[in-house]
């Protein structure tokens, strides 16, 4: 079935340090993963995305990496501070051909103590 | 603003009543989408439009939900004979032709009491 596996729900870190978060996706046509930042009350703002045909992207402080055959992909975010605190959703693409549509995580509410 | 806008942002309503939303997306977008997404989880798929062309529905949308998009461009979505349970944030988004990326709309927030 469709389905992304997201962990961990929530996720508390001091800031400077480095928080990961982790996604398992069940479609092995899936080829398109991206992660969606959403702090209270805002429309999701997407931060990093990545394709099948690559294994790491990188963006300043944050990074995903995919590894298909296991099927999984993460999100890292290094050097976090206080502004990193929001609701992150992982996601990918279902269906044939390029319909783009997207099957979501269930969030992993980050904070970030100062 | 040239982002994806949506209409009204809120909305409270009686159960049983009806209502439509409007989503506009992204000038040049033909592809746009809408998702429901209730408190603490991530938004849910509802249907997809490429241009004025519906090419997908929910299995989980009833047949109270009706999606259109007559000339391609703005999009509509009605809940007819609402219930407590379609309370929730209806997000709206776009993309370019052939590009992945979808940009999402602020949402309306819906409250069925």
């Amino acid at each position: 079935g469709e389905n992304v596996e997201q962990h961990p729900s929530t996720l508390s870190v001091q800031e400077g340090d480095s928080a990961v978060i982790k996604c398992t996706y069940s479609d092995s046509a899936s080829n398109y993963f991206p992660w969606y930042k959403q702090e209270l009350g805002k429309r999701p703002q997407l931060i990093i995305d990545i394709r099948s045909n690559v294994g790491e992207k990188k963006d300043q402080r944050i990074a995903v990496t995919l590894n298909k055959t296991a099927k999984h992909f993460s999100l890292h975010i290094t050097e976090t501070q206080p502004e990193d605190s929001a609701v992150y959703f992982c996601a990918a693409t279902y269906g044939s051909g390029n319909t783009g549509k997207l099957i979501f995580g269930q969030g992993t509410t980050l904070q970030v103590k100062p | 603003d040239t982002g994806v806008s949506q209409d009204p942002r809120h909305k409270i309503t009686k159960r049983g009543q009806n209502v439509t939303f409007r989503c506009d997306p992204i000038s040049e977008h033909n592809r746009l989408y809408w998702y429901r997404q209730t408190l603490g989880q991530g938004p849910e798929f509802l249907t997809y439009f490429q241009n004025e062309a519906q090419l997908e529905k929910s299995r989980l949308l009833s047949d109270r939900f009706s999606a259109e998009r007559p000339k391609g461009s703005f999009s509509t979505l009605e809940i007819q004979r609402t219930e407590q349970g379609d309370s929730a944030m209806y997000l709206c988004a776009s993309s370019y032709p052939e590009q992945e990326t979808q940009y999402f709309g602020p949402g309306t927030r819906l409250l069925v009491l």
